[in-house]
């Protein structure tokens, strides 16, 4: 079983709608990483959550870490074609290692 | 540049031939790490190096599997006698020297399908 889960696993939404993608951890998140993946690409930071109840944006994109710090959300406000692509949360389970835990991927079409 | 680079983007390879891949880390990252990405499965990780320590290695799958860091810099990855199964895209990663916020940085891949 994946120990970081995702979901949806797919959304496929009208541009200017908004959505959320969230990230499920059975284990307290030390930290917690999103990141954006375009088909030939690397991964593309996007912001990374450390506190509890820790919320931060980056242009329409917000992201928040649950108060238990074992679930983030990744929100997306008035989406456009450009949102589209793989969103992956990415964590440290284990505080203070490098080994980050990947959950498998949402993959986001807007449609125009 | 300024981001991590890896070479090639692209590798087809017969079964049973060996492969090399390369990364170059963002300069004056400590650590690097290796990690390989099956279609509709997530990051596995593979490898990791941090300065001049001895690399953990416990995500390697099995001994066909090697990587080396020379100079504390480039990194490769060798794959020997190929598998089908070892066709991924096969991602590197760099992070600054250790502090409490370790953001990985991303390379582009490297495409390996082995026919």
């Amino acid at each position: 079983s994946q120990e970081l889960e995702q979901s949806p696993q797919s959304l496929i939404v009208q541009e200017g709608k908004n959505l959320t993608i969230n990230c499920t951890s059975s284990k307290t998140l030390y930290g917690l990483y999103w990141y954006k993946q375009k088909y030939g690409e690397g991964l593309i930071f996007l912001m990374m959550l450390q506190k509890g109840g820790e919320e931060k944006s980056h242009e329409k994109i917000t992201a928040k870490l649950d108060e238990k710090k074992q679930q983030s959300s990744l929100h997306i406000t008035a989406s456009q074609p450009s949102h589209a692509g793989i969103y992956l949360c990415g964590a440290d389970t284990t505080s203070g290692t490098y080994k980050y835990i990947f959950g498998t991927g949402t993959r986001l079409k807007v449609l125009a | 540049g300024a981001g991590v680079s890896q070479s090639p983007s692209n590798k087809v390879t017969e079964k049973g031939k060996d492969v090399e891949l390369r990364c170059d880390p963002i300069s004056g990252h400590t650590a690097l790490y290796w990690y390989r990405q099956s279609l509709g499965q997530g990051l596995e990780f593979l490898i990791y190096f941090q300065g001049n320590s001895a690399p953990d290695k416990s995500g390697l799958p099995s001994d066909r599997f090697s990587a080396e860091r020379t100079g504390g810099s480039v990194s490769t990855l060798t794959i020997q006698r190929t598998q089908q199964e070892d066709s991924a895209v096969y991602l590197c990663a760099s992070s600054p020297p250790p502090r409490s916020t370790d953001t990985q940085y991303f390379g582009p891949g490297t495409r390996l399908t082995v026919l």
